[in-house]
């Protein structure tokens, strides 16, 4: 099956410096990417569509200054938290939707970031 | 908003037995839902799906179940086995327009806990 990367898995970092978070497709070519966040044991919420070559999509209450994405390539997106602060402290999960067969149930996702802002 | 719940967080099973997990959805645009497995520390994994024009989806040991008019899904894994112990997530779409095709709501998902 279609195989979604992340790096790093995990992040600990201080209070006011930016955190990149990479996703990336290994074996098939992604239009759509989405950003996900999980705090423990609740759901995951979208937080912004990604698609190559344009502008995100960010879901009501996202800060697009602060959540920072970049989708430069049919198999990279990236996620810049910035001026991290402990709040940010969460599990965040991307997926991605092959190129050409646009659909939920082919959205393959990462295993995710944990990122700690101490 | 909590538009897709899952109200049960948690469901024990013996081993050989049936697991049921339910969902429920408020939004009735949607159109398109699905049950995705996770495990700590993981991305979710996809089990399957179901278009709101069917009510039955089968694939293997899982089946999904859709009642439109009650806005409420269930999962039903026969038999359970100790490896199905996972978090489950239903999560659903909705087409409207095609300007949301592919986001996903997902339920704050059951912890199922599959019993040797």
């Amino acid at each position: 099956g279609a195989v979604v990367s992340q790096h790093p898995s995990r992040v600990i970092c201080k209070s006011g410096t930016s955190v990149k978070i990479e996703c990336r497709s290994l074996d098939f070519q992604a239009t759509t990417m989405f950003w996900y966040r999980q705090f423990p044991k609740q759901s995951l919420m979208l937080m912004a569509t990604s698609n190559e070559g344009s502008k995100a999509t960010y879901e009501q209450g996202v800060e697009k200054d602060k959540f920072l994405i970049n989708h430069a390539s049919l198999t990279l997106s990236t996620l810049t938290v910035t001026s991290a602060h402990p709040e940010d402290s969460s599990f965040y999960i991307c997926s991605a939707s092959p190129s050409g067969l646009a659909g939920s149930d082919t959205q393959y996702f990462g295993p995710g970031t944990r990122l700690t802002v101490l | 908003d909590q538009q897709v719940k899952q109200n049960s967080p948690s469901l024990s099973v013996q081993e050989g037995r049936i697991s049921i997990l339910n969902c429920d959805y408020t939004n009735s645009m949607f159109d398109y839902f699905l049950w995705y497995k996770k495990y700590p520390a993981e991305g979710p994994t996809f089990l399957i799906s179901i278009s709101s024009i069917k009510d039955k989806n089968e694939d293997g040991r899982f089946t999904v179940f859709l009642n439109k008019s009650a806005k409420h899904l269930s999962l039903h894994i026969v038999p359970s086995q100790p490896g199905d112990s996972a978090v489950y997530f239903c999560a659903a779409s909705s087409n409207a327009g095609g300007t949301s095709y592919g986001k996903l709501t997902f339920g704050q998902g059951t912890i199922l806990t599959v019993h040797p």
